[in-house]
């Protein structure tokens, strides 16, 4: 069964630190990963989409890196700022037809 | 201003009161999505739309209807609601149903059902 798994639940950062969430997928044929940030009660925003041949990928503070041997992806965040507060969800899509599996999210908060 | 738009974004309605949440977007994009959001859950899509008239059902679509009359309007349809229909509602799109586009989401539609 295709599945997106992610880890922690839920993380508590102060401001200013660097903070890892990992993601754990077992999508097969997979096509691509993505990391999307949600603030709360607002629509998702895509941060990375990377294929299979990417390992990293990087949209400011945050890169995200991809190992599709190990069906592994993190999302790494540089020096937190408290906007940084909200949901990141990892998804990953079924190359044979392009369904999105969604992970449940971490849900990450920034204290200053 | 690229966007998706939903309307309303708020809803409390009564079991089995017909309802419409519509959802617009202005991108000229061919793929269309709704999906559902729960506490603990990660997004549920409802139906897609890969094009004009050209819709699919997602992985729940039980008690929900779609139509695409037009390329920019996706309407969610719910002929009979019931409460587990509560939940959050995002509608989508992308500019092409497959490969790595990247969706565009609206900003949501908190649904209540009494």
């Amino acid at each position: 069964k295709n599945q997106v798994e992610q880890s922690p639940q839920s993380l508590i950062i102060l401001e200013g630190k660097n903070c890892t969430l990992q993601c754990n997928y077992t999508v097969s044929p997979f096509s691509n990963l993505r990391w999307y940030k949600q603030d709360t009660g607002r629509g998702p925003v895509s941060l990375t989409i990377m294929t299979f041949s990417e390992n990293t990928k990087s949209n400011g503070r945050y890169t995200a890196t991809l190992d599709a041997d190990t069906k592994q992806s993190s999302l790494h965040i540089t020096a937190s700022q408290l906007s940084d507060s909200a949901s990141y969800i990892c998804v990953v899509s079924v190359r044979s037809n392009y369904q999105l599996i969604w992970g449940a999210g971490t849900k990450l908060i920034i204290k200053p | 201003e690229a966007q998706v738009t939903q309307n309303p974004r708020y809803l409390i309605t009564v079991t089995g009161k017909k309802l419409t949440v519509t959802c617009s977007q202005n991108m000229n994009h061919e793929y269309m999505s709704w999906y559902r959001q729960d506490p603990g859950l990660g997004l549920r899509q409802i139906y897609y739309s890969m094009n004009v008239e050209v819709t699919d059902k997602g992985d729940v679509p039980e008690g929900y209807k779609v139509s695409r009359k037009e390329k920019r309007n996706f309407p969610l349809i719910l002929e009979s609601p019931s409460p587990n229909q509560t939940s959050l509602y995002f509608c989508a799109s992308s500019r092409e149903g497959t490969g790595i586009w990247e969706q565009y989401f609206g900003p949501g539609t908190r649904l209540t059902v009494t």
